[in-house]
């Protein structure tokens, strides 16, 4: 059975940093693009993040570029997301999703980020 | 950037009744659009992959249509369990989510 559970999320203040971690069973990790995908509190969803198989291909949404960095340790099976100068605006429950072609075909739970002094 | 937007924002339905979801993109997307099933507190599904590919283990009342700028989610026949929040996602030209369309019951 795929599973991906997230952890690392919590309340941090604005301008500090926070990293999520995404550990996946059930398949061949190395094998899968993965992707962050952030949901603000009822709100809809947002693409955060992308990163291929190997690591070779990354890309981020405007919104986080240069603040957000995604990677990835295949002998871990886990999915990261280091975020630095946070903002308010970046509160949301993240979600880690399996890349198929071109399709999140598996999400985890999410993980809640509250930004706020 | 491509935005998506999709219509209604709300739409109330009855049990039965066949329900149809729109999904406009900014530019042509060629059909690189799949849609997402949001249930109430729980992580997002995907239903529908390259317009009008359904995926494995979802309902057969469940299809997608469209091309260009104009896609669609219909419901055949309208169920209790189909109550959700529908995204819809272009990957044609960065990647974008719409801003979902809520399905009540009426």
């Amino acid at each position: 059975e795929v599973q991906l559970v997230e952890s690392g999320g919590g309340l941090v203040q604005p301008g500090r940093s926070l990293k999520l971690s995404c550990v996946a069973s059930g398949f061949t990790f190395s094998n899968y693009g993965m992707n962050w995908i952030r949901q603000a509190p009822g709100k809809g969803l947002e693409w955060v993040a992308y990163i291929s198989s190997g690591s070779s291909y990354i890309y981020y949404a405007e919104t986080v570029k240069g603040r957000f960095t995604i990677s990835r340790d295949n002998a871990k099976n886990t999915l990261y997301l280091q975020m630095t100068s946070l903002r308010s605006e970046d509160t949301a429950l993240y979600y880690c999703a399996r890349q198929r072609a071109h399709y999140f075909d598996y999400w985890g739970q999410g993980v809640m980020v509250t930004v706020s002094s | 950037d491509i935005q998506m937007t999709q219509s209604p924002p709300v739409l109330s339905a009855s049990v039965g009744d066949r329900v149809t979801l729109s999904c406009k993109a900014s530019q042509n997307i060629n059909k690189n659009l799949d849609w997402y099933q949001q249930k109430h507190g729980e992580a997002p599904k995907l239903l529908i992959y390259y317009t009008n590919n359904l995926q494995t283990g979802i309902p057969s009342r469940f299809s997608g249509s469209g091309s260009g700028t104009d896609y669609t989610l219909t419901i055949s026949s309208l169920q209790p369990e189909d109550v959700a929040t529908y995204y819809c996602y272009q990957y044609n030209s960065g990647r974008t989510f719409g801003g979902g369309t809520k399905l009540e019951l009426k």
